[in-house]
């Protein structure tokens, strides 16, 4: 069974540039979260979408931005880049989601803004 | 957003049992206990999680304590592989909010 890609897995952009990233979940899961991880914050929730909407948000601005489609294929969007946006960004895929379900991650994507 | 306070690192050796604590003294009803770890260059694997009882799988064992307000991620026998970053998370609905982790070293 093929896990969470995730494309493209390293990206360098410049500051005011925007940047798509994508996520392809596991075959049959419907939940598609997406998270930050850098080395002073962590691991930080942006957002988590099902069957199409946007279910649960996390506390970024609203420069970050995704969406889901209807093969629950995944996008997540950062505009005007900023460097504080410099992290690896990881996506993580589940059934339904929910708390009693597992969350399966991609190995992320690594973004530098220069 | 409900908060998880964890020991930055920890050592153990090869073959021997590991105990990772964890304090959530805000936790609310609803919150499960999830623990993740994160080996270098890889995004988060799923280990376990519980909600009251203590959990047991094929890769660990989770130890609740009755007032919720701590667990114990137990590796009953430590392996080179096992080095990673631990994470304890409380997960509501569908938000996980990831604490700072344990960096595990695993001595052979």
């Amino acid at each position: 069974k093929a896990g969470v890609t995730q494309t493209p897995r390293y990206l360098i952009k410049t500051r005011g540039q925007q940047v798509t990233l994508s996520c392809s979940p596991i075959s049959g899961h419907r939940s598609v979260s997406w998270y930050q991880q850098t080395p002073g914050q962590g691991l930080q929730f942006l957002f988590e979408y099902f069957s199409e909407t946007q279910r649960n948000k996390g506390n970024f601005p609203g420069r970050f931005s995704g969406r889901q489609f209807s093969n629950s294929r995944s996008e997540m969007n950062v505009s005007t880049l900023e460097l504080g946006d410099s992290a690896l960004y990881l996506c993580a895929s589940s059934l339904a989601g929910g708390p009693l379900q597992p969350q399966h991650f991609g190995d992320g994507t690594r973004l530098s803004i220069l | 957003d409900a908060k998880t306070t964890q020991p930055n690192s920890m050592e153990s050796n090869e073959e021997e049992p590991v105990h990772l604590p964890c304090n959530h003294s805000t936790i609310s009803g609803t919150d499960y206990i999830h623990w993740y770890r994160q080996l270098p260059s890889q995004g988060p694997e799923y280990v376990i999680h519980g909600l009251t009882s203590n959990v047991n799988n094929r890769m660990a064992s989770l130890a609740i304590a009755e007032d919720r307000k701590s667990s114990t991620l137990i590796l009953h026998r430590a392996t080179l592989r096992d080095a990673a970053v631990y994470y304890c998370i409380l997960g509501n609905f569908n938000k996980f909010y990831f604490g700072s982790g344990t960096k595990l070293n695993v001595k052979p």
